[in-house]
């Protein structure tokens, strides 16, 4: 079974400093990890996701995030926050292989940024 | 291209009130799935579907039933609406392979009083 914890469920930061938001996943299969972003009254969008190619992702808006196996994490990095990055974020796993694409959310995590 | 499609954006219901939420996407994805979205929860899956003519039950199906007569709908209903059932509901499609990304809709605010 698959399930994502996201540490923290609320981080701040100021403006221009680094943003980090934690999430560890646990599976019985290699997965597939994603970070999805949810600004206010709007659906999610992806950021990024890891698919067994390249263990450093990069995504949209300057975040990327890293899959290490022997910590099964898959934590969200961007060096410089901006104010446009407040958002809610959350992590998923899907099996890698599986046919039915289904996601597993971790809880989230409100990112503020203050000026 | 409008991509996933909800309707309505929101609802106000009372107890025991019956409905049903649309969800249309214009991707001709095959895969359909129904969240819904609770503070400090995450998304939870409720319902989804592999393909026109058949659903399948996810995490939280208790309450609701679905249909997938075309393959670019889902339709999510509420038979007996519950003050439990007061969420954020998100109807997402992905093609079939599980590393392709969800696309999701903007959502249905359902209050329940």
């Amino acid at each position: 079974a698959q399930s994502v914890t996201q540490l923290g469920s609320h981080v701040s930061v100021s403006e221009g400093a680094l943003v980090l938001l934690r999430c560890n996943y646990s599976s019985s299969v290699p997965p597939y990890l994603f970070w999805y972003v949810q600004y206010p009254n709007q659906g999610l969008q992806l950021l990024l996701k890891y698919t067994s190619a390249a263990t450093l992702v990069k995504g949209i808006n300057g975040f990327e995030a890293e899959f290490k196996k022997s910590e099964t994490s898959f934590h969200l990095t961007k060096p410089s926050a901006h104010m446009s990055d407040a958002a809610e974020y959350f992590c998923a796993v899907t099996e890698s292989g599986s046919t039915l694409g289904r996601l597993y959310f971790g809880r989230g995590t409100q990112l503020t940024v203050w000026p | 291209n409008a991509g996933v499609t909800q309707t309505p954006k929101f609802r106000v219901l009372k107890t025991g009130q019956s409905m049903t939420l649309l969800c249309a996407q214009d991707m001709n994805h095959e895969y359909m799935y129904w969240y819904r979205q609770d503070p400090g929860m995450g998304l939870r899956l409720i319902h989804y579907s592999v393909g026109e003519g058949t659903t399948a039950k996810g995490e939280v199906p208790d309450g609701y039933n679905v249909s997938r007569l075309k393959k670019q709908n889902f339709l999510l209903g509420l038979e007996s609406a519950a003050p439990s059932q007061t969420s954020v509901y998100f109807c997402a499609s992905s093609h079939s392979r599980s590393n392709t990304e969800a696309f999701f809709g903007q959502g249905t605010r359902l209050t329940v009083v």
